[in-house]
């Protein structure tokens, strides 16, 4: 496609449900980026694949977030018994080269919000 | 603990006039920055970057600028115009380490006409 897309645009969970966020990336972009911005805020690093490789997950907030892309195409972020706390927009990046940061494209986002 | 601060969630600046963002940063591990644009509903999007090697980056009405002795940049914004109102955020990144973008918390511009 022309851009990122992302699915769900909006997401509201009862706490203690489980969520899963789709990514769609720019055709043959190989890396891929997940980002959480909480109101107010920056975005904030989750999860960095190179193709089907997870190499960075350090900025999963716990083990109850989890990431995959299992073709090195589309990924999903998995939230398990969400809390209110994990209310945020969580974006999606990807790039041809993740040496060259000027050269990420976002996605619009997808708004959680746990009730 | 924020790596990358924007202490002004707000500006506002008369449409023809210079608008100043500013931006400073803890990690002297960063060598790259960037600025991103952001409309609501939105992702962000890429506006400007510069190395450390540089103290400057023009690109239209676009200027950053780097004082890598402050740890300090800036973006300049001259003329501003209504449409360059937005959400902008400074970014910073380590070439030698993953590929990790940090953001800071960003900074409402509003160009009044």
């Amino acid at each position: 496609g022309a851009g990122v897309s992302q699915s769900p645009r909006y997401k509201v969970a009862k706490r203690g449900q489980d969520v899963a966020l789709r990514c769609d990336p720019i055709s043959g972009h190989v890396s891929l980026f997940w980002y959480q911005q909480a109101l107010g805020q920056g975005p904030e690093f989750l999860t960095y694949f190179q193709n089907e490789a997870q190499l960075d997950k350090s900025g999963l907030p716990s083990d109850r977030f989890f990431a995959e892309r299992p073709e090195g195409s589309v990924s999903t972020l998995k939230i398990q018994r969400t809390q209110q706390e994990d209310s945020a927009v969580y974006l999606c990046a990807s790039s041809n080269d993740a040496r060259v940061p000027s050269g990420y494209t976002f996605g619009s986002g997808t708004r959680l919000t746990v009730v | 603990d924020q790596q990358v601060k924007q202490n002004s969630p707000s500006l506002s600046v008369q449409e023809g006039r210079i608008s100043i963002l500013n931006c400073d940063y803890t990690n002297s591990m960063f060598d790259y920055f960037l600025w991103y644009k952001k409309y609501p509903a939105e992702g962000p999007t890429f506006l400007i970057s510069i190395s450390s090697i540089k103290d400057k980056n023009e690109d239209g009405r676009f200027t950053v600028f780097l004082n890598k002795s402050a740890k300090h940049l800036s973006l300049h914004i001259v003329p501003s115009q209504p449409g360059d109102s937005a959400v902008y955020f400074c970014a910073a990144w380590n070439s030698g380490g993953y590929q990790k973008v940090t953001f800071g918390t960003g900074t409402k511009l509003q160009v009044i006409p």
